[in-house]
């Protein structure tokens, strides 16, 4: 069955560091996609990637998608406060609608002022 | 053990009917909430419960209404379904609302209205 495991489970930077998060399956991915968990407003939706070897970028977050389509990396630089949350990253493995879509087991990140 | 479990996993009905998808988990977590995911894989919230009382309500058509019965239950009851309303929609818990709490997610329910 298809698995994504997230690392690190927690983080906690001083403001203005650099941090990278990983979500890595074991099986080939159609798409990967990065959310974050903000109170009051449940996941909010970052980037979606789908192409081995992408790279997408959103103010300071940078969210990368190996050759393999196995392995992801989000990337924070400078971070800030802002930035603190829950970071999920979520996959599928078909095209298709109906099959099923798997969560990563989340990273807390803790940005200290 | 499934943590949070979803019934029905597929659902294909026909336009105007009413429908219901249940969620439970044995987690003991206070907080659970309702997503829908659309086509492209955007989640977005409808509904979060805590301990039974309705703490987040997105702009939901009315024919959605959620029900918690007890803290590990929050089914969603959907009348006059419209074609719209096919989605995969998701239910999650956490031990507290959500900001530091981890969500752990269900399969997901298909929702296919005809």
């Amino acid at each position: 069955s298809q698995e994504l495991e997230q690392s690190p489970q927690s983080l906690i930077v001083q403001e203005g560091k650099n941090l990278t998060i990983n979500c890595t399956s074991s099986k080939t991915l159609y798409g990967l996609y990065w959310y974050k968990q903000k109170y009051g407003e449940g996941l909010i939706f970052l980037m979606m990637l789908q192409k081995g070897g992408e790279e997408k970028s959103h103010e300071k977050i940078t969210a990368k998608l190996d050759e393999k389509k196995q392995q992801s990396s989000l990337h924070i630089t400078a971070s800030q406060p802002s930035h603190a949350g829950i970071y999920l990253c979520g996959a599928d493995d078909t095209p298709n609608t109906g099959n099923q879509f798997y969560f990563g087991t989340g990273t807390s990140l803790t940005v200290i002022p | 053990d499934t943590a949070v479990s979803q019934t029905p996993k597929y659902l294909v009905t026909q336009m105007g009917n009413d429908k219901s998808i249940k969620c439970e988990q044995n987690l003991g977590h206070d907080t659970m909430y309702w997503y829908k995911q659309d086509s492209k894989k955007f989640l977005k919230i409808m509904f979060s419960y805590n301990n039974k009382e309705l703490i987040i309500n997105e702009t939901v058509p009315n024919r959605f209404s959620p029900k918690s019965p007890d803290k590990a239950h929050l089914n969603l009851h959907i009348n006059s379904l419209e074609l719209g309303d096919s989605a995969v929609y998701f239910c999650a818990s956490s031990l507290l609302p959500a900001g530091g709490e981890t969500q752990y997610f269900g399969p997901g329910t298909r929702l296919l209205v005809l």
